[in-house]
C-alpha cells in the first residue's frame, strides 16, 4: 500500500524551462511535507518543506505547492539547469511523529 | 552544518556472516536516528527508529534480531546486519535528527552499498 505516490518515473526538461514535478499522497494523517533531491550512490538532500496549514512555500528557484483537498503536492523548478538532474523524492510525515513516508523518486533530467 | 557520515560507503561479504555499518553525526547531537533501506528504483523504506540509550523501534517486517541496531551515543549508531544473505544486499542508508536542527528535517548519511555474495 503506497501512501506517497511520485507517478512520474522520469521527467525531461530543457534548461531554462520549468520542471514539475508531482507527488500525491492518500494518508490524511499527514502534516508535513518534505522534497529530497539525490545523487546516485549519494544519501538524499533535504530541498524545501511546506507544512501542511500552508499551501506554497517558496526557495529561491524551487516552489512547493500543496493541494490538501486533492491530497496533491507539486515541486516547481524554475528556471531549470542541468546540476537540477538528478532523482527527487517527495516524502510526507506522519502527524506528531518523525517518522516520514517516501515516495519513489522522479529522476529529473535537464537537458543543456 | 548538520552533516552525518557513514561507513563503510560500500561492502561486500559472503553469505552467512555478518556486516557492521556505522552512522555518525559529525557536528551535532543525533537524539534520534533512523535506518532505511532502498532497492533499486524503489523509495526509501525506513527500517527502524532508534534513540540513544535506548531499544529501536523496528517497522512491521523488519527482523530484529537479524538487522540490529544500536545507539549507544548522540553521535553514533550501527546497524549490523547478522547471518546476511544475497537478498540483503542493498543500499542503506541512515538518517539523523537531533538538537539544534530543524525539527522538520532528517539529516541523512551518503548510504551504504552492501553485497552479499
Amino acid at each position: 500500500d503506497q501512501q506517497v505516490k511520485q507517478n512520474s518515473p522520469s521527467l525531461s526538461v530543457q534548461e531554462g524551462r520549468i520542471s514539475i514535478l508531482n507527488c500525491d499522497y492518500t494518508n490524511s494523517m499527514f502534516d508535513y511535507f518534505l522534497w529530497y533531491k539525490k545523487y546516485p550512490a549519494e544519501g538524499p538532500t533535504f530541498l524545501i518543506s511546506i507544512s501542511s496549514i500552508k499551501d506554497k512555500n517558496e526557495d529561491g528557484r524551487f516552489t512547493v505547492f500543496l493541494n490538501k483537498s486533492a491530497k496533491h503536492l507539486s515541486l516547481h523548478i524554475v528556471p531549470s539547469q542541468p546540476g537540477d538532474s538528478a532523482v527527487y523524492f517527495c516524502a510526507a510525515r506522519y502527524s506528531g511523529t518523525y517518522k516520514y513516508i517516501f515516495g519513489t523518486g522522479t529522476r529529473l533530467k535537464v537537458l543543456a | 552544518g548538520a552533516v552525518v557520515s557513514q561507513h563503510p560507503s560500500w561492502v561486500i561479504c559472503k553469505s552467512g556472516t555478518s556486516v557492521k555499518i556505522e552512522c555518525r553525526s559529525l557536528d551535532f547531537q543525533a537524539t534520534t536516528m533512523f535506518w532505511y533501506r532502498q532497492f533499486p528504483k524503489q523509495s526509501l523504506m525506513l527500517m527502524a527508529t532508534s534513540n540513544e540509550g535506548s531499544k529501536a523501534t523496528y517497522e512491521q517486517g523488519v527482523e530484529k534480531d537479524k538487522f540490529l541496531i544500536n545507539h549507544a551515543s548522540l553521535t553514533l549508531s550501527t546497524l549490523t546486519v547478522t547471518s546476511a544473505h544475497p537478498e540483503d544486499s542493498s543500499f542503506y542508508i541512515c538518517s539523523a535528527k537531533g538538537e539544534g536542527v530543524s525539527p522538520y528535517e532528517q539529516y541523512f548519511g551518503p548510504g551504504t552499498r552492501l553485497t552479499v555474495t
